[in-house]
Order: C-alpha cells, then sequence, then structure tokens
C-alpha cells in the first residue's frame, strides 16, 4: 500500500554537526514532499517542501534533496542547534488526496 | 490572527461519554482538515473541509466521529461514546484554496480516555 517512512527512529548528533535525517516513500505519484518539525506538545510546523520534478531545494540551514530513482527523501540541517531537537517528519502529497505523514525521526542535539 | 486555533488544549473523559473539540483556522483559509496522532506516530488524515462542505472522510472516521464547520469558519470535532483507543492528539491545519501547499497546523486538543 502507499506509505511514507523513515529509517531510523532517532538520531543523536552534536551541536554545531550536521543532521541528515532520510525518509523512504512509495507513492511515486506524489506531487510534493514536505518536511515538518514537531516540538513537544506543539502541532507539526513547516520547515521546507520540495516538487517532484526537483532534486534539490534549500532553505536557511536546511537542504531537502530527492531521489526519485530510489524513492528517498533526506532532510539535512547545517550547524545543529538545541532549538532543532524536535521530531521530524516527512510528508507527501500525493495528486488527488491528503497530507500523508511518516512516523518521525527523534532528532537530540547533544551539546 | 495570529495562527490556527484549538480548544481545549487537554480533555480527560471517562469511556462512554462524548467530547467536542473546537478549531479556529487562519481566517482566510478556505480548506480545514483534521487529523489524529498516537504517540510515536504521524498525524494520520480523519476528514477535510472547504468552506462548509465536508469533501473528504478518512475510513478512520468511524460513526461515532462527525465533523462540521457551519459557517465556513471555525469547525467542530465531536465523538461520541468514547472508547479507550480514541486517546491521541488531535490535530486541525488549515491552508488557502488553490494550492496543496501552506497547510499551517494548530497545537492540537490531546484526548485521554479513561
Amino acid at each position: 500500500g502507499e506509505s511514507v517512512g523513515l529509517h531510523l527512529p532517532t538520531l543523536s548528533v552534536q551541536e554545531g554537526d550536521n543532521s541528515i535525517i532520510n525518509c523512504a516513500y512509495s507513492n511515486s505519484a506524489s506531487d510534493y514532499f514536505i518536511w515538518y518539525k514537531q516540538e513537544s506538545g506543539k502541532g507539526p510546523q513547516f520547515i521546507i517542501d520540495i516538487r517532484s520534478n526537483m532534486d534539490k531545494r534549500q532553505g536557511q540551514r536546511v537542504t531537502v534533496l530527492l531521489n526519485k530513482t530510489v524513492k528517498h527523501l533526506s532532510l539535512q540541517i547545517a550547524a545543529t542547534q538545541p532549538g532543532d531537537s524536535a521530531v521530524y517528519f516527512c510528508a507527501e502529497i500525493p495528486s488527488t488526496r491528503q497530507l500523508t505523514f511518516g512516523s518521525g525521526t527523534q532528532l537530540t542535539v547533544l551539546p | 490572527d495570529t495562527g490556527v486555533s484549538q480548544d481545549p488544549r487537554h480533555k480527560i473523559t471517562k469511556r462512554g461519554q462524548n467530547v467536542t473539540f473546537r478549531c479556529d483556522p487562519i481566517s482566510e483559509h478556505n480548506r480545514l482538515y483534521w487529523y489524529r496522532q498516537t504517540l510515536g506516530q504521524g498525524p494520520e488524515f480523519l476528514t477535510y473541509f472547504q468552506n462548509e462542505a465536508q469533501l473528504e472522510k478518512s475510513r478512520l472516521l468511524s460513526d461515532r466521529f462527525s465533523a462540521e464547520r457551519p459557517k465556513g469558519s471555525f469547525s467542530t470535532l465531536e465523538i461520541q461514546r468514547t472508547e479507550q483507543g480514541d486517546s491521541a492528539m488531535y490535530l486541525c491545519a488549515s491552508s488557502p484554496l488553490g494550492g496543496p501547499l501552506g497547510y499551517t497546523f494548530g497545537s492540537g486538543t490531546r484526548l485521554t480516555v479513561v
């Protein structure tokens, strides 16, 4: 069936290092892929999105890479800060359906 | 308007009771969504409105669940005869008409059924 999943449930990085969070998806018909950050007790917060016809998109300290050949999405966070500690979800939007989330990766930034 | 507001933030109820949650979307957003999130999982789509019309319902939305958006502004989600399995975070999101992006989520209502 259609699903969006993550390779690792937890990731710990040292402050100042770069973080890479990975995601596998199975619906090749999705038009958009989005990364969300969710802090404890809060709703998901938009980070960055990428359209299916793109391979890479950069934002402020974040980069999303899309590899359609292997159906893989990644989020790179440069110079990770304590405030980046949160659960990160990838999500997809198929052309005719609603936002579909994966199960999340807990990112912990170590001092 | 500073974002999507949900009320209450927390609700504890006894099994079998009815509960109702409210969502106030961003005022200029035509679309409103309800999601459910259990611990350690990503949000799961429940239903969505475009203005006052409920256009899609997930099969997760059993007969005990009903959502309304009577005037195309705020929405309510009611759960009748609550069960322990209904314990979850209920998230509301809104987005503008015209594109698949621009979802803004509220902070959710955490329901605990005891």
